[in-house]
């Protein structure tokens, strides 16, 4: 069975603050995807990021940033300078190779003050 | 590039009812997914289908039944809603033929209220 946890229900920081949102997985699969989604107050999931398990390389997409551990099934998720924009539900979700069902974690929600 | 489309956006029903949710896939995607999300809480899988078929299914009863049709729409229809069926439910799409999981596009959701 495949389980994600994402410990933080909801994060506050105010405007240009840096915030790092956890996500921990569980499986037995050595070959499995990992991502998250940004959901804002609209309700459409937007894809953010997917790694695959056999890379661990971090990744940087303008003020965002990717945090993959293995070694403690960690993959989180970083904001930097954060803007009112970013406000929104934070998913982390995991996939296996030959899986067809994304398992998602309950998500964190980010509020961004100005 | 018309991404996941999905209709209606809201709807609202009683227990007993039956309801019909639709989607259409992002262009060049022949797989849809359809997932149940409830207030506060992270989507469930239902199934998903591909080629017309139900390939995998979660943790639901028979009471969420799918189809998909040859130009790869697909619809979600329940039968004998209950309350706890008042969800927003998420259609995703995606390519099977990449190999390994291809990433799932979502769409905009439909908002179901059983009353």
């Amino acid at each position: 069975a495949q389980k994600v946890t994402q410990a933080q229900t909801e994060i506050s920081v105010v405007e240009k603050e840096d915030v790092t949102l956890d996500c921990v997985y569980e499986t037995r699969d050595t070959t499995y995807y990992l991502f998250w989604y940004k959901q804002p107050p609209s309700g459409e999931l937007v894809f953010l990021i997917r790694r695959n398990s056999f890379d661990e390389q971090n990744e940087i997409s303008g003020r965002y940033s990717w945090n993959f551990q293995k070694s403690t099934s960690s993959f989180n998720f970083t904001i930097t300078a954060s803007q009112v924009v970013d406000s929104a539900v934070y998913f982390c979700a995991l996939i296996n190779n030959a899986g067809n069902m994304l398992t998602f974690g309950g998500g964190t929600r980010l509020m961004v003050k100005p | 590039d018309a991404g996941v489309t999905q209709s209606p956006t809201h709807l609202i029903k009683t227990r007993g009812q039956q309801v019909t949710l639709r989607c259409s896939p992002k262009s060049g995607h022949d797989t849809v997914s359809w997932y149940q999300q409830a207030l506060g809480q992270g989507p469930q899988f239902i199934f998903q289908y591909y080629e017309e078929e139900e390939r995998q299914r979660g943790n639901f009863p028979d009471r969420f039944s799918g189809h998909q049709f040859p130009n790869y729409s697909s619809e979600l229809n329940v039968n004998a809603l209950l309350l706890g069926d008042s969800a927003l439910y998420l259609c995703a799409s995606s390519s099977a033929g990449t190999g390994g999981a291809d990433t799932q596009y979502f769409g905009p959701g439909t908002r179901l209220t059983v009353l």
